[in-house]
């Protein structure tokens, strides 16, 4: 698992409140992704890191922004959250470019009421 | 757009038996192809993964088959056993680094 944390492992919050996810890896890996998954949809991805400060939008971004301060911290916001967040939300690691595994975090249920 | 596809959506067979899980393409940018395993409650785990100039890969009961004309490639699941019990889902990666993942197949082996 690559020594990935999630945190916390479950929350209920309320429509319009604001919400972060946290993810702490221990293997310095550079790479860092946000999916969330729903049934009949699979893992789709959020957002993702290539570096300290270097961040990307995914393919469902919108009400989502990330922060990456430090190499082993990669944060997940909700603005404003909506009943349509309510999702189990994955962080995932990896090494660099040509080392292809992609490690996953053990996830976060997120129900927003 | 669901850039990988997948089928079937579930499958159930025999302990014993041949599990067998399809995934279909459209971008040929596509470099590398992993398989995943998620037991539930759990994320997701690195199960086997292919390149396109290979045709077959092989792990222990695991096997990828990878047809790059037909931009298709599956995954066998030889003798299979109660606790393959699990959901399985196929990715593509292009050159960006992030995966995209088919919708997953529920399988469910039988004793």
């Amino acid at each position: 698992d690559a020594g990935i944390t999630q945190s916390p492992r479950h929350k209920v919050t309320e429509t319009g409140t604001p919400v972060t996810l946290r993810c702490h890896q221990t293997e310095n890996h550079r790479y860092m992704y946000w999916y969330r998954q729903d049934p009949g949809h699979g893992l789709r991805l959020i957002h993702y890191s290539y570096g300290v400060k270097d961040t990307d939008k995914g393919e469902v971004s919108d009400g989502y922004s990330v922060s990456r301060s430090k190499t082993e911290d990669f944060l997940l916001t909700l603005e404003s959250a909506t009943s349509s967040q309510t999702s189990v939300y994955f962080c995932a690691t990896q090494a660099d470019g040509t080392v292809q595994t992609q490690y996953f975090g053990p996830g976060t249920r997120l129900l927003v009421l | 757009q669901q850039q990988v596809k997948q089928s079937p959506q579930s499958l159930i067979v025999q302990k014993g038996g041949i599990s067998i899980i399809n995934c279909a393409y459209e971008n040929t940018a596509f470099d590398y192809f992993p398989w995943y395993q998620q037991f539930p409650g759990k994320g997701p785990a690195l199960l086997i993964a292919i390149r396109p100039d290979v045709s077959e890969k092989k792990e222990g009961r695991f096997t990828i088959s990878f047809n790059k004309s037909a931009k298709q490639f599956s995954l066998h699941i030889m003798d299979s056993q109660p606790g393959d019990s699990a959901t399985y889902f196929c990715a593509a990666r292009n050159s960006g680094y992030a995966l995209n993942f088919g919708k997953g197949t529920s399988l469910l082996v039988t004793p």
